[in-house]
């Protein structure tokens, strides 16, 4: 099946410097990627989607100068917390459609701590 | 974007058939209806997904009746290992119409006991 491969897994930063997450797709093109945040105990929440050769969509309530998005290549998606703060401590998830038979496949996630 | 309905827990005894079913009313013509499984600190996994009647595979069954306006998921003989948040999602990626964005529900948490 289709994998995500999602890294770091985990991350401490300082507030005030900055993270850089990298979602690749291995075995098929992804023309469009997905960023989801998830709080503790909470549904994943769409953040932004990533589309290949252009710039993102954000959906609403979403910083696009804080949360940096990147989709340099079909396989490639990367998002960049900007001046992290500890209220961005979160679990970061992005996805990809495969066109195939599964769909959506989910990267394994960043665990992201701001201290 | 069609709103799903889960119950918020469920829980099950080991070896036992465990149904999570899923309201969405106000599902379009062209969607399809998707579950997700999801462990602590990991991403969503795709368990199945159909657009009416049943299917099932290797590790669930979906049922889907004939108005299409809920789901069943039926997960036979559940382990200690099937313990996660579970997610039905409402679509029109079957298709291939284009990329769609996946709007996830509360789901359902399934605490299976030994």
């Amino acid at each position: 099946g289709a994998v995500v491969s999602q890294h770091p897994s985990r991350v401490i930063c300082k507030s005030g410097t900055s993270v850089k997450i990298e979602c690749r797709s291995l075995d098929f093109q992804a023309t469009t990627m997905f960023w989801y945040r998830q709080f503790p105990k909470q549904s994943l929440m769409l953040m932004a989607t990533s589309n290949e050769g252009s710039k993102a969509t954000y959906e609403q309530g979403v910083e696009k100068d804080k949360f940096l998005i990147n989709h340099a290549s079909l396989t490639l998606s990367t998002l960049t917390v900007t001046s992290a703060h500890p209220e961005d401590s979160s679990f970061y998830i992005c996805s990809a459609e495969d066109r195939g038979l599964y769909g959506y496949t989910f990267g394994s996630g960043t665990r992201l701590t701001v201290v | 974007l069609a709103k799903t309905t889960q119950p918020i827990s469920m829980d099950s005894y080991e070896g036992q058939e465990v149904n999570i079913t899923c309201s969405h009313n106000n599902i379009a013509t062209n969607d399809y209806i998707t579950w997700y499984q999801q462990f602590p600190s990991q991403g969503p996994r795709f368990i199945i997904q159909g657009y009416k009647t049943k299917v099932t595979n290797e590790v669930a069954s979906l049922f889907i009746p004939a108005d299409r306006k809920s789901s069943t998921l039926s997960l036979p003989r559940v382990s200690l290992s099937d313990t996660a948040v579970y997610y039905c999602l409402v679509g029109d990626y079957g298709s291939g119409a284009g990329s769609y964005q996946l709007t996830f529900g509360k789901g359902t948490k399934l605490s299976v006991i030994p």
